[in-house]
């Protein structure tokens, strides 16, 4: 099946610790995202990346990093410095980055918490 | 940046009966997309609709925009207990040239009661 995913589906992060959340797909899409959803919220962007070995900040980018090493994968690590990390955090590809009448594919999202 | 906002918040209906709701966005668009999400889930696409189209229907949905108004509606007809979920619209808007980025609404959430 083609798709996304994204795991672990839960991630519970201690104080100071950084968390890496990953995201895979086989859509063989060039563009993938990342947004922090808060509840009874929209989402917003964190990173974006058109094309592997280039990402670049969304809105809220601060206290977060991104690779893409690989087309498939692009991994979101929270940092120690995101002082409130508790969210559900989504990602999503598509064919191309930042285009018109581009639709984008979610994967099922991770739930991050502290403790 | 522009963002699209639902109206209402909260929607309860009974099975059968028909769903709408509304996005309001604040400049203009090329074009505006409604997505759906299931509790704890990611997000599905629904429907693309152009700037310069006025309705456009997928099986039980019927999506209208009115760019005069710089609104859209989402109808879902004949709703069902499995509709319940939240409802997204998302614009584009230009971040530079010919590049653009979703802005996503706060969204709908909608209740389907057997």
């Amino acid at each position: 099946d083609g798709g996304i995913t994204q795991s672990p589906k839960y991630l519970f992060r201690k104080e100071g610790q950084n968390v890496t959340l990953s995201c895979e797909q086989n859509l063989n899409h060039d563009a993938m995202y990342w947004y922090r959803q808060d509840p009874g919220q929209g989402l917003r962007l964190i990173y974006y990346s058109q094309i592997v070995n280039d990402f670049q900040k969304g809105d809220i980018a601060e206290g977060y990093s991104v690779s893409r090493e690989k087309k498939e994968s692009f991994p979101l690590t929270v940092t120690s410095a995101q002082k409130n990390p508790t969210a559900f955090y989504l990602c999503a590809s598509s064919h191309r980055a930042q285009r018109l009448n581009e639709k984008l594919f979610f994967g099922s999202g991770t739930q991050l918490s502290v403790l | 940046s522009q963002q699209g906002e639902e109206d209402p918040q909260a929607l309860s209906i009974q099975e059968g009966e028909n769903a709408t709701m509304n996005c309001s966005y604040k400049t203009s668009i090329n074009n505006l997309q409604w997505y759906r999400q299931n509790s704890g889930r990611g997000l599905v696409h629904l429907i693309l609709i152009r700037s310069n189209e006025r309705e456009k229907h997928s099986g039980r949905l019927r999506v209208t925009l009115d760019t005069s108004k710089k609104s859209s509606s989402l109808l879902i007809t004949a709703s069902r207990a499995a509709d319940t979920a939240s409802y997204f619209c998302a614009t584009d808007d230009l971040v530079m040239d010919s590049s653009y980025k979703l802005i996503f609404g706060s969204g709908t959430r909608l209740l389907v009661r057997p």
